[in-house]
């Protein structure tokens, strides 16, 4: 398994500007993902987080509205940029554990726009 | 994109009662995972069942998976107060993507 920790666990933001998630695993792994759960529905993913090369964003989501960095084996950002209140939600970064195939999920950040 | 679709969407039974959520699904899988939320915390992983198995337990957890019909379900038997919470699948495929289904909300009455 893996301990996640997200920081920070909750911001309420003004419309317009950027806010930095930070991801941290207690140990290397090899996939690490970033999901959004907006209010009362599912998770949907954002991207993959890739170290050492550009992220793999799913359909609708874009890097300049969400660029990602991974810059080791242990961390990785999530920036929320130009913020609306659309995007008030909250952001879960996940990691797989050596093809365990299970997705092990941080605590999330819940992020209000106002 | 979601995949998984659940059913029901809130279900609400008696502490003791047995709880039985459905999930669909509409590509191959490598695997089906479950997994639990309380309040719009983090999830907490319940079970794994690959696409070979046909039936897993974990405690109180049974959880089944027909690929033909490319169904599973959840099963929570003598279920607990402490057992509400958001319920969700999620798809495993060839890409190491996990797609989530849109989740039953479970009460449990005391």
């Amino acid at each position: 398994s893996a301990v996640i920790s997200q920081k920070p666990s909750r911001d309420i933001c003004q419309r317009g500007t950027s806010l930095t998630i930070q991801c941290q695993v207690d140990s290397q792994v090899t996939m690490m993902f970033w999901y959004r759960q907006q209010p009362g529905q599912s998770l949907t993913l954002i991207a993959t987080a890739n170290q050492g090369s550009e992220a793999t964003y799913e359909s609708g989501f874009v890097i300049d509205k969400f660029p990602i960095s991974r810059p080791n084996l242990t961390f990785s950002t999530l920036t929320v940029s130009n913020m609306s209140p659309e995007d008030s939600s909250i952001y879960l970064c996940s990691v797989e554990v050596a093809r365990q195939e299970t997705q092990y999920f941080g605590p999330g950040t819940r992020l209000l726009v106002l | 994109s979601q995949q998984g679709e659940e059913d029901p969407q809130a279900l609400s039974i008696q502490e003791g009662e047995n709880a039985t959520m459905n999930c669909s699904y509409k590509t191959s899988i490598n695997n089906l995972q479950w997994y639990r939320q309380n309040s719009g915390r983090g999830l907490v992983h319940l079970i794994l069942i690959r696409s070979n198995e046909r039936e897993k337990h974990s405690g109180r957890l049974r959880v089944t998976l027909d690929t033909s019909k490319k169904s599973s379900s959840l099963l929570i038997t003598a279920s607990r107060a402490a057992d509400t919470a958001s319920y969700f699948c999620a798809t495993g495929t060839s890409y190491d993507k996990v797609i989530f289904g849109p989740g039953t909300s479970l009460s449990v009455i005391p």
